[in-house]
């Protein structure tokens, strides 16, 4: 079982070059959350989708385009990267329980735009 | 505005002293209140949760949170620390209505030094 995991593990862009951050959950969760942690920051919520076929926009979604491709996979596209986007992004997954839901976390991507 | 606040941004504490992150949150009618730890580079690891019930909640590796609505406030607390403790905790809250509306506040690194 291996939860939450997200691919790359680090990447290294120039500007205004395009990438796709991959994340896949085998615990056949409904819910899955794509974040951006900025240090002194916390966690701001880009995009979630609350089951397949679904997906809405959260605190910071300008930049970035998602993807629910089934149950298991959610992707993030950043379509024409910029230094701002530079963050550790990290996806997780929950068991839909609404506002008592408990998410599950993987490990992260580090992406460092240039 | 929902909001949550960490007071402090750094606790530094010896090794076997007790340790207590503060966490405020907005006052709202119902809320659910998350603590999670990340240890360095890692993704998020679920601490405990408080989503009804009894106001002291216990959590992995001897972690603690009391719920107190008065005050507004989930502080997490340690009897005693171990090295092993080093890491940034974050505290979450939901308040509430429909999904994707998971609020984290800016993070605590504990340092614990022997």
């Amino acid at each position: 079982n291996a939860g939450v995991t997200q691919t790359p593990k680090f990447q290294v862009l120039k500007t205004g070059q395009s990438m796709t951050l991959q994340c896949a959950q085998d615990m056949n969760h409904n819910s899955m959350y794509w974040y951006r942690q900025d240090p002194g920051m916390g966690l701001r919520l880009i995009y979630y989708s609350a089951s397949e076929g679904t997906t809405d926009k959260g605190e910071v979604p300008n930049g970035y385009n998602v993807s629910r491709l089934n149950k298991r996979e959610f992707s993030l596209r950043l379509e024409s990267a910029a230094p701002s986007q530079t963050s550790v992004y990290f996806c997780a997954s929950s068991d839909g329980q609404g506002a008592r839901e408990t998410q599950y976390f993987g490990p992260g991507t580090r992406l460092l735009v240039l | 505005a929902q909001s949550v606040t960490q007071l402090d941004s750094q606790v530094p504490v010896f090794e076997e002293a007790p340790v207590e992150l503060r966490c405020n949150y907005s006052s709202s009618v119902s809320v659910y209140l998350f603590w999670y730890v990340q240890y360095p580079n890692q993704g998020l690891q679920l601490l405990l949760k408080y989503l009804s019930g009894s106001t002291l909640v216990k959590g992995i590796n001897g972690f603690e949170a009391e719920f107190n609505k008065s005050q507004t406030s989930f502080h997490l607390r340690k009897p005693s620390v171990h090295i092993s403790d080093t890491a940034e905790y974050f505290c979450a809250v939901n308040y509430g209505g429909s999904q994707g509306n998971l609020i984290f506040g800016k993070g605590t690194k504990l340092s614990v030094k022997p």
